[in-house]
């Protein structure tokens, strides 16, 4: 079945450095791919998508490719604050009709001054 | 305007109880997902409604868990006997409509503790 495999946390960074959270996906056909944010003590938020190779999603300085021929969609940012601590999840939705997401685990990202 | 809501946001209970947890979801919503998040993974399906039916609850891990939507709009995810491996945060999240280009927005969640 389709699967994400995210990178353990928590990421520990300081203010203004470069980001990068790894991860990759098992699926069948042409997923859909997301990065979902979720800031303490709220809900999940969409970040960004991509709905075929090569696509790239941006959202709030954050960037993600698709890369089919590394079954990879990692979420990368040139400089990261504070406000940006967060637990960062990815999500494939399958081709085949279903639109659930499966969540890979989530990554801790904080952020110190 | 207002979000999806999750009431309460913290329930303990003690095993073998009945609970009962709310969402309330964004006003003229017809698709609501119900996920259970427990710690250290991501959110998993438990069942989604397209208006007042349950159009997938394939993610129901057995039968002591219901979710019911009886007017197309809040929905109630019920558990009987709860177990210690019931602890979790459940999320609910809902859309326009299913399909593509439908976005999920997720309530803040309500955790569960079952002692």
């Amino acid at each position: 079945g389709d699967s994400v495999t995210q990178m353990e946390g928590p990421v520990t960074l300081s203010e203004e450095a470069f980001l990068t959270i790894n991860c990759t996906y098992t699926a069948t056909g042409y997923p859909s791919l997301f990065w979902y944010v979720q800031y303490p003590g709220e809900g999940l938020q969409l970040l960004l998508k991509a709905t075929k190779a090569d696509d790239k999603g941006s959202n709030k300085g954050f960037e993600a490719t698709y890369r089919k021929e590394t079954t990879s969609f990692h979420l990368e940012k040139g400089s990261v604050q504070v406000s940006d601590s967060a637990v960062y999840f990815c999500a494939l939705r399958g081709s085949g009709g279903s639109y659930i997401p499966t969540f890979g685990r989530g990554t801790s990202l904080i952020v110190h001054p | 305007g207002a979000g999806v809501s999750q009431t309460p946001s913290n329930k303990v209970t003690e095993k073998g109880k009945y609970v009962e947890l709310r969402c309330d979801p964004i006003s003229g919503h017809t698709a609501l997902y119900w996920y259970r998040q427990s710690l250290g993974q991501g959110p998993e399906f438990l069942i989604y409604f397209q208006g007042t039916g349950a159009a997938d609850d394939s993610g129901l891990p057995n039968d002591r868990f219901f979710a019911v939507r009886p007017e197309g709009s809040v929905s109630t995810l019920k558990i009987q006997r709860t177990e210690r491996g019931d602890s979790a945060v459940y999320l609910c999240a809902s859309s326009k409509r299913t399909g593509e280009g439908n976005e999920q927005f997720f309530g803040p969640g309500t955790r569960l503790t079952v002692l």
